[in-house]
């Protein structure tokens, strides 16, 4: 159960696209379509933002994109915005009913 | 609207126990898996482990089995966390999470604190 790997940091400006990476094996990422993500605002509960690679919940915008190739996956923020600001977290189905959650990366909007 | 809300946290010295609760309302509570997930101080998200709708499956991570179990009571629309021989790593906030098309929902977190 090791940990997906995630950049530690990403930025962008305002209106610009950013794509944080998740990056696993065979037994996970690349394995299932079980990948999600989530964001995380500094002392407040993480909150769905992708479920499936690229499903988005209702009420998230669609600026949020995920998708998967091979054993890495990605979440591509576009239109920047302030209040994007924030930790991204994904989320691995890894088989035996269990998950596996990446490091985190901390977007700042410049 | 679906709420989740854990109590039970606070202060425990090293091997001692603790059990959290989580309280859920706003949805079919009985028909869902749920995820307890837990942050340390300053890091990152780890999943802690999960139990299926009729509390008959569970599954956890390596580094609690053995030591933790989760459990619920469909009927108070509740699930537990039951932690023993606690040690210092496991100071966190522990959240609670409905897993239902990625974890969907979450509480708010209660601190639990592993320290003499």
């Amino acid at each position: 159960q090791s940990a997906l790997t995630q950049p530690r940091s990403v930025s962008g400006s305002p209106g610009q696209s950013v794509t944080i990476s998740c990056t696993g094996t065979s037994s996970d990422v690349g394995g299932y379509i079980y990948v999600s993500w989530y964001q995380q605002h500094p002392g407040k509960a993480p909150k769905l933002m992708i479920y499936d690679v690229s499903k988005r919940p209702s009420g998230v915008p669609d600026r949020f994109s995920g998708s998967k190739s091979g054993n890495t996956a990605s979440l591509t923020i576009s239109g920047l915005q302030a209040e994007d600001e924030a930790d991204y977290y994904c989320c691995s189905y890894t088989g035996y009913s269990t998950l596996v959650f990446g490091g985190g990366t901390k977007l700042t909007v410049l | 609207e679906v709420q989740l809300v854990e109590s039970g946290g606070g202060l425990v010295q090293p091997g001692g126990s603790l059990r959290l609760s989580c309280a859920a309302s706003g949805f079919t509570f009985s028909s869902n898996w749920m995820d307890w997930v837990r942050q340390a101080p300053g890091k990152g998200l780890v999943w802690v482990g999960r139990i299926n709708g009729d509390g008959s499956s569970t599954s956890y991570a390596d580094s609690v089995k053995g030591r933790f179990t989760i459990s619920r009571d469909n009927p108070r629309n509740t699930v537990y966390l039951q932690m023993n021989s606690l040690r210092a790593e496991d100071t966190a906030v522990y959240y609670c999470a409905r897993d239902y098309d990625g974890l969907s929902y979450w509480g708010q977190g209660t601190l639990v604190t592993v320290s003499s």
